[in-house]
């Protein structure tokens, strides 16, 4: 079953900040939070991960809160060729079976 | 990351065909992973597959409908034996990449199989 709960939909214009919010209230201390996206029946692109410190790279931003249990990932100025499905996903470090388990994520609309 | 491609990209078949589905890496890795997209849905593990070992499958997903191959660390086949329309699915391989203290999962384009 899957660990986590997002929004089934939103939607932000073009040029504007995307913030996609995950809750995970039932994460554990070696767990992290991976986010990926799949652009129309494409394979799932890795976004970033993180464990409890915010990260960034050339794609977005993650903001994890203090008591780890939602995070935010961010796309400082979202384009027409992000709209996709976004998937939170929290997942061990040392999960012997290195599942990554999928919800139904969040599909991400990006206006003109 | 990882470059992975898949054969073929898409393909129609009729009921009680068997398809074989290829998944190619640009480099070595330990542990590749099959899984399934049903349309509308969202994406279902179906097998983990070592180099010289048996694959591992989940819950729902036996060998003989869908037997694997893992020859060596770049490459894997899954098939898809005996198909009935309700296979026809977005057939994706990944492959874990290990990154100082994480791994990574990286997924290939896909296959998508439709059934007649």
């Amino acid at each position: 079953d899957a660990k986590t709960t997002q929004p089934p939909s939103m939607d932000c214009a073009e040029g504007r900040a995307a913030n996609l919010p995950c809750n995970h209230s039932t994460i554990s201390g070696n767990e992290y939070v991976y986010w990926y996206r799949q652009i129309h029946s494409q394979g799932p692109q890795y976004i970033i991960h993180g464990l409890k410190n915010n990260e960034t790279n050339e794609m977005a931003s993650l903001i994890i809160t203090e008591d780890r249990k939602s995070s935010t990932l961010i796309l400082p100025h979202a384009t027409l060729r992000d709209t996709a499905v976004y998937y939170c996903i929290v997942r061990g470090r040392m999960d012997s079976s290195y599942k990554l388990i999928f919800g139904s994520g969040t599909r991400l609309l990006v206006r003109p | 990351s990882a470059v992975i491609s898949q054969k073929p990209s898409r393909d129609i078949c009729q009921r009680g065909t068997s398809l074989t589905i290829q998944c190619q890496v640009d480099s070595q890795v330990t542990m590749m992973f099959w899984y399934r997209q049903q349309p509308g849905q969202s994406l279902t593990l179906i097998a983990t597959a070592n180099q010289g070992s048996e694959a591992t499958y989940e819950s729902g997903f036996v060998i003989d409908k869908f037997p694997i191959s893992r020859p060596n660390l770049t490459f894997s086949t899954l098939t898809v034996s005996n198909m009935s329309p309700e296979d026809s699915s977005i057939y994706l391989c990944s492959v874990e990449r290990s990154s100082g203290k994480t791994d990574t999962q990286y997924f290939g384009p896909g296959t998508r199989l439709t059934v007649l």
